[in-house]
This record gives structure tokens, sequence and C-alpha cells, in this order.
């Protein structure tokens, strides 16, 4: 099955810097992959999301990278604010089955 | 529309006892699945349905039972509970198999088991 791995497992940055998040997959046929922001108690919620067709996606502060032939994927936040504090999750997909990596938590520092 | 709902909230079972957490959608959504979500883990896929009358195992099946006898209908049946299953528990949805993949989660089942 598939294996996604997610670094760093925490991201502390301060206020209007960015923050990265790297994901690795094993599945050479998976072919979507989102981001989901979860906040303390609440549901995971989809942030952004790039098929394997596409190289990079951007919404407003966020953007995803992937790069099929080295099987990885990234989240670029740009000008972080302290509303962007939650635990981030990326996954993997071959069509339904999502395997999902471990999480992200990211602090944002005033 | 009330998007995925799940019921209970919340729920305290002893070793041994049995219940089921119900999942209901009204979008219309083909695919429905249940996670479980432990601190450090991630999420991990527990049973899935792609349509009424067919479900099929994920990554972590062992000890739980899924039915899809309706598209909006997806309930979660622990057998036996025990104390490894204490977790958080979340049914998803999506519209297709494939084209729109994006899936909608539940708020989401506290489950402890003492």
């Amino acid at each position: 099955g598939e294996n996604v791995e997610q670094h760093p497992s925490t991201l502390s940055v301060q206020e209007g810097d960015s923050a990265v998040i790297k994901c690795t997959y094993s599945d050479s046929a998976s072919n979507y992959f989102p981001w989901y922001k979860q906040e303390l108690g609440k549901r995971p919620q989809l942030i952004i999301d790039i098929r394997s067709n596409v190289g990079e996606k951007k919404d407003q502060r966020i953007a995803v990278t992937l790069n099929k032939t080295a099987k990885h994927f990234s989240l670029h936040i740009t000008e972080t604010q302290p509303e962007d504090s939650a635990v981030y999750f990326c996954a993997a997909s071959n069509d339904y089955k999502l395997s999902f990596g471990a999480g992200t938590t990211v602090t944002v520092r005033a | 529309n009330a998007g995925v709902t799940q019921t209970p909230k919340f729920q305290v079972l002893k070793t041994g006892q049995s219940m089921t957490l119900q999942c209901a959608q009204d979008m219309n959504h083909e695919y429905m699945s249940w996670y479980r979500q432990d601190p450090g883990m991630g999420l991990r896929l527990i049973h899935y349905s792609v349509g009424a009358g067919i479900t099929d195992q994920g990554e972590v099946p062992n000890g739980y039972n899924v039915s899809r006898s309706t598209t909006e209908d997806f309930p979660l049946r622990l057998l036996s509970a025990a104390p490894s299953q204490t977790s958080v528990y979340f049914c998803a949805s999506s519209q297709s198999t494939s084209g729109n993949l994006e899936q909608y989660f539940g708020p989401g089942t506290r489950l402890t088991v003492t």
C-alpha cells in the first residue's frame, strides 16, 4: 500500500515568515495529493490539492508543488498569520483511498 | 445541506461492549469512508465504500464492521471494544471515485474504551 512520510513534525515560525512542509510518497500510481488543515478539536478541512498532471498550484498565500519523478510534494505558506497555527496533513491517493502523513503542528509566533 | 454528520460526539465504552458509530451525508456522494485519528499517526483508513452495497477494507479494519445499505448512511460497528480502539473517529465522503476527489469530513466521534 501507499506510505506517506511528512516532515517536519513541528514547525515554529515568526508571523510574516514562510512555512514549508514536505511529504514523500511510495506508490507511483498515486495521482491526487490534497493538504488538510485541522484546528484543535475540529475536523480536517481541505486547503489545497494537486493532481499528478500539474506541477504547481497556488491559492493566495498557499502553494503546493509536486515532483512526480522524486515522489515528493510540498506545501508553502507565505506571510504566515496567527490563524495559520494548526496541524497540517498531506495525503496521497490513487483515485479514492487517501493515505495520510503523520501531520505537522505549525505554530505562528506573534 | 448538513454535509456529513456523525453521532455520537463522545462515547465511553467498557472493554467487550459493542456499539455503532453513525455517519450520514446529504450530498448524494458515492464514496464514504471511516478513519481513526491517533496522536502522532495522522488519519488511518478503516473501511470504505464506493457505493450502496459495496464495502472494502482499508489499512486498519480489524475489530470493525461496516455496511452500506443506502447512499446516505455508512455506520461503523465495533464488535467487542478494546482499549486499543480508543481514538477519534472521522467519517468522510466525496462526490465520486474519480473527477472531484475532495473528501468532506464529519465532526468526529471521540471514543474512550476503559
